[in-house]
């Protein structure tokens, strides 16, 4: 069975705290995204990673991509109120268009 | 450019009703995804218009079904509805065959199902 798995489920940090929230999936894949979603809200793209090794920053996010260890990484600098929200990683499967998505991670950011 | 428009807002249906849920892409995209977000879960895939062909599906029924028009707006019909249908379903369109493939998200259709 595919699994594309977050952790943590739920993150409490302090604002100006780093932080790391993982994506673990169980299968080949040629892409991770990660997305953030407000409550009540769609979801808004972040990143796209393309290959093993991928790197890709914008302002206090950055992400990564080891696929052969079939894991994404989204890291957090100096976190800010205006950071929270629910993020998700989510992967295209390795047979035919289908896509799969993490159970996502809500971050709360305390000042 | 507009964005990915979906409508209606909100739905309120009764069990066994059917519905019909609309969605625009993105002007320049080919592709049409549709998903089903259920409260406080990540979005299931349902299934992927490209070119007015059905081009992936997820793990939902056939009562699941949609269509995806040649100005590349897309709907989503759900048959026999039942109390779990009630969800966010969303729409993202992309340009397939673009390197990354970025999805971009409707807004959202929440539907309540009585």
């Amino acid at each position: 069975e595919l699994k594309v798995e977050q952790n943590p489920l739920f993150l409490s940090m302090q604002e100006g705290k780093n932080y790391t929230i993982y994506c673990n999936y169980s299968t080949t894949s040629d892409r991770l995204y990660w997305y953030r979603q407000d409550p009540g809200k769609s979801l808004e793209s972040l990143f796209v990673l393309l290959s093993n090794g991928a790197v890709k920053q914008e302002g206090r996010l950055m992400a990564s991509l080891d696929t052969k260890a079939r894991l994404s990484t989204l890291h957090i600098t100096a976190a800010v109120h205006d950071l929270s929200a629910t993020y998700f990683c989510a992967i295209r499967g390795d047979t035919g268009n289908q896509f799969y998505f993490g159970t996502g991670t809500s971050l709360t950011v305390i000042p | 450019e507009t964005g990915v428009t979906q409508s209606p807002t909100h739905l309120i249906k009764t069990r066994g009703q059917q519905v019909t849920l609309r969605c625009s892409s993105q002007s320049g995209h080919n592709t049409v995804s549709w998903y089903q977000q259920a409260l406080g879960q990540g979005p299931q895939f349902i299934f992927q218009y490209y070119r007015e062909e059905e081009n992936g599906r997820g793990n939902f029924p056939p009562r699941f079904s949609g269509l995806q028009f040649p100005n590349y707006s897309s709907e989503l019909n759900v048959n026999a509805l039942e109390l779990d249908d009630s969800a966010l379903y969303l729409c993202a369109s992309s340009a397939l065959r673009e390197s990354d493939e970025t999805q971009y998200f409707g807004p959202g259709t929440r539907l309540l199902v009585l």
